[in-house]
């Protein structure tokens, strides 16, 4: 069974500070892909990412990137120079691809809470 | 406008009434899902629908009900509200499949938070 765990529940650095994300995942699935969502505090769901399990090369969106490493299953996400607005729940979810019982299914991680104080 | 529309935006009931959450969406995607949101436990699928009249479990879908009878929408029921579903859920649609297309990824309504007392 697919299964996503982001072991940090709550992170709070000052702005311009450097933060990472972790995110580890399990999967029987060869072929998957792996998302970030950022859920700020107005409510709404913004997707981030979308990474399939063929590609393992780190992605830099302006002061975001995000380390995918499939030998230790995790898909990290650091916000570099952080700002008050990055303040927000961050999700961690997961697609297994293969076409099994799971096709259809998105296992969301708990969530880290990411508070950047000015 | 591209969207996923969920009503109402906010629900306060009592246990036992029924009620449905609609949700409706206007980009022509074959899947759907519902989810809902608990602090601690991230968001959780409950149901989610690979096309009209396919619809599979989630990892949560004890007291739900679904139907696919149009494309466009997909509706949660609630049989008989418990005060455990007191939560926030989310409806979601894509092109196809969760992971969507590089262009078109999951979207999100805007969350409907249900009260039941």
């Amino acid at each position: 069974a697919q299964k996503v765990t982001q072991a940090q529940t709550e992170i709070s650095v000052v702005e311009k500070e450097d933060v990472t994300l972790d995110c580890v995942y399990e999967t029987r699935d060869t072929t998957y892909y792996l998302f970030w969502y950022k859920q700020p505090p107005s409510g709404e769901l913004v997707f981030l990412i979308r990474r399939n399990s063929f590609d393992e090369q780190n992605e830099i969106s302006g002061r975001y990137s995000w380390n995918f490493q499939k030998s230790t299953s995790s898909f990290n996400f650091t916000i570099t120079a952080s700002q008050v607005v990055d303040s927000a729940v961050y999700f961690c979810a997961l697609s297994e691809a293969d076409g099994g019982t799971s096709y259809g299914k998105l296992t969301f991680g708990q969530g880290t809470i990411l508070t950047v104080h000015p | 406008e591209a969207q996923v529309t969920q009503n109402p935006r906010y629900l306060i009931t009592v246990t036992g009434k029924k009620l449905t959450v609609t949700c409706s969406q206007n980009m022509n995607h074959e899947y759907m899902s519902w989810y809902r949101q608990d602090p601690g436990l991230g968001l959780r699928q409950i149901y989610y629908s690979m096309n009209v009249e396919v619809t599979d479990k989630g990892d949560v879908p004890e007291g739900y009900k679904v139907s696919r009878k149009e494309k466009r929408n997909f509706p949660l029921i609630l049989e008989s509200p418990s005060p455990n579903q007191t939560s926030l859920y989310f409806c979601a649609s894509s092109l196809s499949a969760p992971q969507g297309t590089y262009n078109s990824p999951l979207h999100f309504g805007n969350g409907t938070r249900l009260t039941v007392t």
